[in-house]
């Protein structure tokens, strides 16, 4: 089945414990993404990928690193989370960034950092 | 930049009921998507509707691309349709959501 695996689900960590959360696609997606969503803030995002090795800011970028070693993986690093970091987090891929091909989003990753 | 708007912003139901969501876009684009947030926080793809009209099953949805908008028709709605309708837009590599119309289903 073709899909965007996201892990963990859940995760409540302390402030400044680094954690990661992967993201895998199975479609040989050359795009991948991050975002971010909060009340009232809607949907934005963090981080994207055109293709390996190949990685742009998004719209909040602050507090998070990425990596794009292999085309199927896509983690989203937090060196030292914060309370503000607490969110639901969604990785997505496509085709192409571009528009051109729908987006496909994992089940989402729900961070409590206290 | 590109604006998403959405209407209405809520709408309850009774099970069984039809419904039509809107969603407006300020600019020409070639690619919009409709997506589902269930209560649990899942986005689901509903479609991938540049322009004319796509169905499945008790959805349907159209774009008018030359007017920007678009249609989400749900038909004999169930409890499970409940959650957030998006609409967004792909540009600069990211994707322009509207603020979505939150749907209740009431048995």
């Amino acid at each position: 089945e073709a899909q965007v695996t996201q892990n963990p689900r859940y995760l409540i960590t302390v402030t400044g414990k680094k954690l990661t959360v992967t993201c895998s696609q199975n479609m040989n997606h050359e795009y991948m993404s991050w975002y971010r969503q909060d009340p009232g803030l809607g949907l934005r995002q963090i981080y994207y990928s055109m293709n390996v090795e190949v990685t742009d800011k998004g719209d909040v970028p602050e507090g998070y690193k990425v990596s794009r070693k292999e085309k199927r993986n896509f983690p989203l690093i937090l060196e030292s989370p914060s309370p503000n970091q607490t969110s639901l987090y969604f990785c997505a891929s496509s085709l192409s960034g571009g528009g051109t091909y729908g987006y496909t989003f994992g089940s989402g990753t729900r961070l409590t950092v206290v | 930049g590109i604006q998403v708007e959405q209407s209405p912003p809520d709408l309850i139901l009774q099970e069984g009921a039809n419904s039509t969501l809107r969603c407006n876009f300020s600019d020409s684009v070639n690619n919009l998507q409709w997506f589902h947030q269930n209560p649990w926080g899942q986005l689901i793809n509903l479609f991938y509707i540049p322009s004319g009209t796509k169905q499945n099953g008790r959805l349907s949805a159209t774009t008018v691309a030359t007017e920007r908008y678009s249609l989400l028709y749900i038909s004999s709605s169930q409890t499970t349709d409940s959650g957030v309708y998006f609409c967004a837009v792909a540009s600069n590599y990211q994707l322009i959501w509207g603020a979505g119309t939150k749907l209740i289903i009431k048995p």
